[in-house]
């Protein structure tokens, strides 16, 4: 059973910095889901990816599945981007539907 | 196109009593999965359909939750004599097809047992 630590639980920064957010897993797997969570609860999928990096907007997302870790970016972070960000593997490793999820970070950008 | 659909937003029920909760996906969407959140917690696997194959259940927490899906679109997830921890937030999301398909989520439905 895959487990799944994402660091920080909480950030805060000021309008413009740069944002990294990390996640940790612990069983091999053949991809990632980057989640966002608006503070109205709706969930939005920002990235999907197996290997490498995707880039969308200010948002870059990279894996490396061999040290078991993924990092969220955001460049010139906008109060906007305010959310809740989550990190999501298959439980049992592979490329299962059984997804297991970080407990979160929660981002707060000040202007 | 529409997007995922979850009915009702609200729902209020009093302990004991069954509830249905329904998820209408993506048109041509072959996977759907339900998840829930409770209040504060993070995001809880529940149950995952692909296509005609068997449905992954393993996350269901009892007896009492059950789901199917009809005619490989519309699902309805049921919970029995609900209890007050049964309270949270129940997603829906469906993808293309395989699971490295992105995952689109309904708005979900907020669920309270009195």
């Amino acid at each position: 059973k895959n487990e799944v630590e994402q660091s920080p639980q909480n950030l805060t920064a000021q309008e413009g910095e740069f944002i990294t957010i990390n996640c940790s897993y612990s069983v091999g797997i053949s991809a990632l889901h980057w989640l966002q969570q608006h503070p109205g609860g709706g969930i939005v999928s920002l990235f999907m990816l197996s290997s490498g990096k995707k880039k969308h907007g200010r948002l870059i997302a990279t894996i490396n599945i061999q040290e078991k870790h993924s990092s969220l970016h955001i460049t010139a972070s906008h109060p906007r981007d305010s959310a809740v960000y989550i990190c999501a593997v298959p439980n049992y490793g592979g490329s299962q539907g059984n997804l297991i999820f970080g407990k979160g970070t929660k981002l707060s950008v000040k202007p | 196109g529409a997007g995922v659909s979850q009915s009702p937003s609200n729902k209020v029920t009093e302990k004991g009593k069954d509830v249905e909760l329904r998820c209408d996906p993506i048109s041509g969407h072959t996977a759907l999965y339900w998840y829930r959140q409770s209040l504060g917690q993070g995001l809880e696997f529940l149950i995952y359909f692909q296509g005609n194959s068997a449905p992954d259940k393993s996350g269901l927490p009892s007896d009492r939750f059950s789901a199917e899906r009809t005619g490989g679109s519309v699902s309805t997830l049921t919970i029995q004599r609900t209890q007050q921890e049964d309270s949270a937030v129940y997603f829906c999301a469906s993808s293309l097809g395989a699971v490295l398909d992105t995952q689109y989520f309904g708005p979900g439905t907020r669920l309270t047992v009195l």
